[in-house]
Parts: C-alpha cells; sequence; structure tokens
C-alpha cells in the first residue's frame, strides 16, 4: 500500500535551533501535502498545506516565518521549526494526497516528536 | 465540513464486536465519512469510508443510517491492538484540503 516516511522520527534540541523535517512519499507521487501538529491529549491539528512547486498555504494562526515549508519535488515536502522553543515541543504529522489517485484517502506518515529543552 | 460527535471514550472485551458510534446531523449530500485510528504515538491509519452504503473491508464494516446523519465503525473481532483513538470525518470525497479531526473516541480493548 502507499507509504509516506516521516524523518526523523523523533528530535531533542536545544532552544533557539531550528530543526528541518522530511516527508517523502515513497510510492506515489504527491502535488500535495499536509502538516498537522499535535499536542500531548490533544487531537491533530491542520497547521499548512504544502504545494508542489508553489508557496504554502497556512492555517489561520500559524507562523509562515516561524515554520518554513518547502515542497521542490512530487515526492518531498520539509517543515522546518526556526528559532525552536520549548512551546514549540510537540507531535510533528505529516499526509499526503495521491496526484494520480486524488479520491483515495490521504496517506499519513508516523510523525516526529519533538522536544526542544 | 461537517461537524461530527463521537462518545469520548468506550472500552470493549477482546474478541468482542466494538461498535463505534458517530452523530453527522448536518452532513451535505456530497460528503462522505470517513474513519481514521491513531495508535499510541503514531500517525493516523485510515479504516474506511463510505457515502451511503454500508461499506465493508479487511479492517471494519460501515454502517451508514438511512438518513446519514450517523454512522457506526465496527470491529469486527476486537484484538488488544485496536487499542486506538478513533476519528470520524467527514468530508467532501476526494477534497483537496486537509483533515479536520475532532476529539474522537479512545476505544480500550480489555483483556
Amino acid at each position: 500500500g502507499a507509504v509516506v516516511s516521516q524523518h526523523p522520527s523523533w528530535v531533542i534540541c536545544k532552544s533557539g535551533t531550528s530543526v528541518k523535517i522530511e516527508c517523502r512519499s515513497l510510492d506515489f507521487q504527491a502535488t500535495t501535502m499536509f502538516w498537522y501538529r499535535q499536542f500531548p491529549k490533544q487531537s491533530l491539528m491542520l497547521m499548512a498545506t504544502s504545494n508542489e512547486g508553489s508557496k504554502a498555504t497556512y492555517e489561520q494562526g500559524v507562523e509562515k516565518d516561524k515554520f518554513l515549508i518547502n515542497h521542490a519535488s512530487l515526492t518531498l515536502s520539509t517543515l522546518t521549526v526556526t528559532s525552536a522553543h520549548p512551546e514549540d515541543s510537540s507531535f510533528y504529522i505529516c499526509s499526503a494526497r495521491d496526484r494520480d489517485r486524488p479520491n483515495q484517502p490521504q496517506h499519513f506518515g508516523d510523525g516526529t516528536r519533538l522536544s526542544i529543552l | 465540513d461537517a461537524k461530527t460527535t463521537q462518545p469520548p471514550s468506550m472500552d470493549c472485551a477482546e474478541g468482542r464486536a466494538a461498535n463505534l458510534p458517530c452523530n453527522h446531523s448536518t452532513i451535505s449530500g456530497n460528503e462522505y465519512v470517513y474513519w481514521y485510528r491513531q495508535i499510541h504515538s503514531q500517525g493516523p491509519q485510515y479504516i474506511i469510508h463510505g457515502l451511503k452504503n454500508n461499506e465493508t473491508n479487511e479492517m471494519a464494516s460501515l454502517i451508514i443510517t438511512e438518513d446519514r446523519k450517523s454512522s457506526t465503525l465496527i470491529l469486527p473481532h476486537a484484538t488488544l491492538r485496536d487499542t486506538a483513538v478513533y476519528y470520524c470525518i467527514v468530508r467532501v470525497g476526494g477534497g483537496a484540503d486537509g483533515l479536520t479531526f475532532g476529539k474522537g473516541t479512545h476505544l480500550i480493548i480489555q483483556p
């Protein structure tokens, strides 16, 4: 079946550093990928929509200069958390939409747990 | 996307059928009912979806009422590995937007 891979699966960084998270579609091409954030005991919240070859669109309240998204190819989107602080600690999850099967459900990665000290 | 309402938690004995309800009284005619689940510390996993007919796959069955205002996800023989948060999501089929997750139902399978 369709697989979405995220890397790294977990990361611990010092406050003030920038962290890059990768989301790859392994056996399909994705013109659209989505980034979510999930705080402990809460549900997933959509942060932004990543569009191949164009700018990402961000949900209300999500700072685009804080969370940089790059979708340079049909199989890779990256989320960079810039100047990360402890309040950015969360579980970040991506999903991807199959370009050739747009009516199929979105496929999710296994998430990246980010801890900022 | 239409709003959904699910019970916050449910228990089910291992080996029994788990029936998870979802209310979606404001569903539109072109909106599907999708079910995902999230096992602890993992990404959501797609389970099943349907428009108005009942659906069955290798994981579960989906029963949608005739008026489409509610549905039930059925796991026929629950195992301990089915313990997860189950999300019922209503959206247009093939929609290009991200998903809107509610709080879901935390299903706990008891040995």
